[in-house]
């Protein structure tokens, strides 16, 4: 049973350059998430997907972040012009979601960016 | 706006000496409480969910409790290797599906 994918584990880049991370969740669940985390911090929201449904967007959530589930399975989260304060690890998580309940979120490893 | 706050913020124990984590929250309306641990360099890893007020939950040396402002973490004679860092999150009615998390209690379980 393998668990939820990210890749790459880390990336540095250049402050105003583009970047793109993609999370690979668990095969069976449908909802998938992202998030960001700092130093020292809990992880804060970002997104959700519900299948290929983009379905909440978090105030942190600026017009540089863009995240796509083209097609239900990957996600991928791209940030434009990248800043010095979005140097963070950033989650993904996916969750099974029936309907009844509330099912956990399963995390992956992250994805470390820093910029130089 | 859903808030979590977790105590202490670091916390070095003895092997074999037992000791809890609190978890303090406030909420509109609780649909699950959570309790992840997270080693360094690695993501959230599950450990339990609470729902209702009175609910415990145990797995080894971990015991969660849950009432209607906390939830604490109880480690009965920890080990070395049960050195983490903490987090607690909730999700509320008026959420979604986010999870809002706490700032993490550090463990240090020294032999």
């Amino acid at each position: 049973d393998t668990g939820v994918s990210q890749d790459p584990r880390h990336k540095i880049t250049k402050r105003g350059q583009n970047v793109t991370f993609r999370c690979d969740p668990i095969s069976e669940h449908n909802r998938l998430y992202w998030y960001r985390q700092t130093l020292g911090q809990g992880p804060e929201f970002l997104t959700y997907f519900q299948n290929e449904a983009q379905l909440e967007k978090s105030r942190l959530l600026s017009d540089r972040f863009s995240a796509e589930r083209p097609k239900g399975s990957f996600s991928t989260l791209e940030i434009q012009r990248t800043e010095q304060g979005d140097s963070a690890m950033y989650l993904c998580a996916s969750s099974k979601w029936t309907g009844i309940g509330n099912q956990p979120q399963h995390f992956g490893d992250g994805t470390r960016l820093s910029i130089l | 706006e859903d808030q979590v706050t977790q105590s202490p913020e670091a916390l070095r124990l003895q092997e074999g000496e037992s000791s809890s984590l609190n978890c303090s929250y406030t909420v509109s309306g609780l649909r699950g409480l959570f309790w992840y641990r997270q080693d360094p360099g690695k993501g959230p890893e599950f450990l339990f969910t609470l729902y209702s007020a009175g609910e415990e939950k145990e797995k080894e040396r971990l015991k969660a409790t849950l009432t209607k402002k906390e939830s604490f973490l109880h480690i009965t004679a920890p080990k070395p290797e049960d050195s983490a860092t903490y987090l607690c999150a909730v999700q509320g009615e008026t959420s979604g599906s986010r999870l809002t998390f706490g700032e993490g209690t550090q463990l240090t379980v020294n032999p």
